[in-house]
């Protein structure tokens, strides 16, 4: 069983509206948890990063953390083209000091 | 601030032989993490170093090893090279996590591409 699940996608948002990606991770103490961008054939970049449950807003994203339904999530308000990418949740389980584990991303499509 | 750096960007091998890369973090970051990014597996961790000490190490085999110095800077090395090594190898930087974290955020180099003939 994979310790942290992103649906493949591609999700498909018209410009402007909300993007909505979704993570689960498995039944284990977990401690950080940190949303990535990767455009094709780029490494990732930190977008995001969340520790305590409830939302945490930067610019148009909003990241948000429940940790009893073991469930992170990023929205992207007001989306552009310039957000389409593959975006990966890594969260960071008790005892692995900077051992993220990753999810398969999510492809997010913004069209015009 | 100048971020992460890897060199050398692309590497072409040949089975059989080995190969070491190279990472420089962000300055002031003392730990390095690298990962390996494949299609077929994903971003997977390989291994974790901290004032020259590997703190925490990925399901790998031996075949993978790396080091840090003491300026920080790190290097990993895969010997006896298989064609299922070719991947885009990910270095992060990171700063000291806060008191009562195990992470802080990590900030990726742009890779080194590893092909395998």
């Amino acid at each position: 069983q994979k310790e942290v699940e992103q649906n493949s996608g591609p999700l498909s948002v018209p410009e402007g509206a909300i993007a909505s990606l979704n993570c689960t991770y498995s039944d284990r103490v977990s401690q950080s948890f940190f949303w990535y961008r990767q455009y094709s054939g780029k490494s990732p970049e930190l977008i995001m990063s969340i520790y305590s449950n409830g939302d945490k807003e930067d610019g148009r994203f909003t990241a948000q953390l429940n940790k009893a339904s073991q469930y992170v999530s990023l929205l992207i308000r007001d989306s552009q083209p310039s957000d389409s990418a593959t975006y990966l949740c890594a969260v960071s389980f008790s005892g692995g000091y900077n051992k993220l584990i990753f999810g398969a991303g999510t492809r997010l499509a913004v069209h015009p | 601030k100048a971020g992460v750096t890897q060199t050398p960007r692309y590497l072409i091998k040949t089975r059989g032989q080995q190969v070491t890369l190279s990472c420089s973090p962000i300055s002031g970051h003392r730990s390095v993490s690298w990962y390996q990014q494949t299609p077929g597996q994903g971003l997977q961790f390989l291994f974790e170093y901290f004032s020259e000490t590997q703190r925490n190490k990925g399901n790998f085999p031996g075949r993978f090893s790396g080091r840090q110095f003491s300026n920080s800077r790190s290097e990993m090395n895969v010997s006896t090279l298989e064609l299922g090594d070719s991947a885009l190898y990910l270095c992060a930087s990171s700063f000291l996590p806060a008191m009562g974290r195990n992470s802080y955020e990590q900030y990726f180099g742009p890779g080194t591409r590893l092909t395998v003939t």
